[in-house]
């Protein structure tokens, strides 16, 4: 299996617990993103990275989340002191930098591949 | 700001037949692509079809195609001859590479 796979797919946690979530992302892609999904809702965008660096960061990711991609290859997310309100799918994407067979090129920006999600429920 | 509108919650369709799902948006950005995703009742995010803001003819995939109005700032997914496998949420996207989703459409097959 290539595709994007994540690590652990399901966690339970008491409150005021760290946990530590694992992506592996599709192997020659470049770009790693990291998505919240709550029950009936869309994903919500945390944060991503081109190789090692991380360039964005939305404003849900409070101070208690931490994402690194040390080498360029897989990321870690960690929750530090776990609330209720971080119940929820946390799903992990990749895509290549220069999509190919793209008319104008990346400017549209590149299909992200999904993997199975991490779902998190703090009790 | 981007901005994504799914205005409707759930729809039905029968085997055979033809769907639209709407998708509306908002944004300032000139560039830009349009995404939808499918996520059956297992949870996995699959990837549809892309449309990208400069791209003059609509997508295609199979069947699946993308009904992209820009000046209405529309881009509708049209899924010909439905099959039972297609019943899932549907979502629209929008973004250059932080994706911004909208709340999703319920499709059910009916046989």
């Amino acid at each position: 299996d290539t595709g994007v796979s994540q690590d652990p797919r399901h966690k339970i946690t008491k409150r005021g617990q760290n946990v530590t979530f694992r992506c592996d992302p599709i192997s020659e892609h470049n770009r790693l993103y990291w998505y919240r999904q709550t029950l009936g809702q869309g994903p919500e965008f945390l944060t991503y990275f081109q190789n090692e660096a991380q360039l964005e960061k939305s404003r849900l990711l409070s101070d208690r989340f931490s994402a690194e991609r040390p080498k360029g290859s897989f990321s870690t997310l960690e929750i530090q002191r776990t609330e209720q309100g971080d119940s929820a799918m946390y799903l992990c994407a990749s895509s290549p930098q220069n999509p190919s067979n793209r008319i104008g090129g990346a400017r549209g920006g590149s299909e992200q591949y999904f993997g199975p999600g991490t779902r998190l429920t703090v009790t | 700001a981007q901005k994504i509108t799914q205005t409707q919650p759930g729809m039905f369709v029968q085997e055979k037949e033809a769907v639209t799902l709407d998708c509306t948006y908002d944004t300032s950005d000139p560039s830009y692509g349009l995404f939808w995703y499918k996520q059956p009742s297992s949870g996995e995010m699959i990837f549809l079809i892309y449309q990208g803001s400069y791209d003059q003819q609509n997508a295609t995939e199979g069947r699946y195609s993308l009904n992209f109005q820009k000046a209405r700032k529309s881009a509708n997914l049209v899924i010909s001859a439905s099959q039972l496998g297609d019943s899932a949420m549907y979502f629209c996207a929008m973004g250059r590479r932080a994706l911004t989703f909208g709340s999703g459409t319920r499709l059910q097959v009916q046989p």
